[in-house]
């Protein structure tokens, strides 16, 4: 069964940092795309991040290029997203999905999400 | 800025059939954008329901189907029944690694 757990989310202030974890199983990880996506409080999901399986290509919404870094261990089966600089609208449960990428674009399976809450 | 467009909200009685689309702000839905569709209930993850247009997600049952219908995406609720009430989101794949969330549908079952 695929698993996927986040974790690292919390309260930072603004101009701060947070590193989220996702940690996999039920599949084989190094074979696959990883991606970030977020949800403001009662609004709508955003595509935030996804890192492709040997970690060489990754792709950021234009939004958040430069505040956010996604990164990877494959012999740890986890995906990271480092948050830096962050603003109070990066509030939001932050889901890691696993990515179908080339020949088909989509996200199959989700984990639960992480809050992050950006306040001071 | 691409905007992908959903209508806010939208009701269906029990057992009817209900239509959402996803459409773009500028141009037309194809399947060269992938467009995929989730469901939510509040506080839980999003479930795949459908990708590539009209690929089911495993564990899906068939009374959901997807299509392109005219300019826009779209996701069919055959026999909607009283757990369909979610909160429904497409994605479409604009290339080069850029994938955009619409504003998502409330669905409403009564």
């Amino acid at each position: 069964e695929v698993q996927l757990l986040e974790s690292g989310g919390g309260l930072a202030q603004p101009g701060g940092s947070l590193r989220l974890s996702c940690a996999a199983s039920g599949f084989t990880f190094s074979n696959h795309a990883m991606s970030w996506v977020r949800q403001a409080p009662g609004k709508g999901l955003e595509w935030v991040s996804l890192i492709g399986a040997r970690g060489a290509t990754i792709y950021y919404a234009d939004s958040l290029k430069g505040r956010f870094t996604i990164s990877r261990d494959n012999s740890k089966n986890t995906v990271y997203l480092h948050m830096n600089s962050l603003r109070d609208e990066d509030t939001a449960v932050y889901f890691c999905a696993r990515g179908r990428w080339q020949p088909l674009y989509y996200f199959d399976y989700w984990g639960q999400g992480a809050l992050v809450t950006v306040s001071s | 800025q691409t905007v992908v467009t959903q209508e806010p909200s939208f009701s269906v009685s029990p057992g009817g059939t209900v239509t959402l689309t996803c459409g773009l702000s500028s141009g037309s839905v194809s399947s060269s954008y992938y467009p995929s569709w989730y469901q939510q209930t509040p506080g839980q993850a999003p479930r795949t329901l459908m990708y590539n247009t009209n690929s089911r997600s495993s564990g899906v049952p068939d009374r959901f189907s997807g299509s392109i219908l005219g300019n826009k995406a779209a996701l069919t609720i055959t026999g909607a029944q009283a757990d369909d009430e979610s909160d429904y989101y497409c994605v479409l794949y604009l290339g080069g690694g850029i994938w955009v969330f619409g504003g998502g549908t409330k669905l409403t079952v009564l």
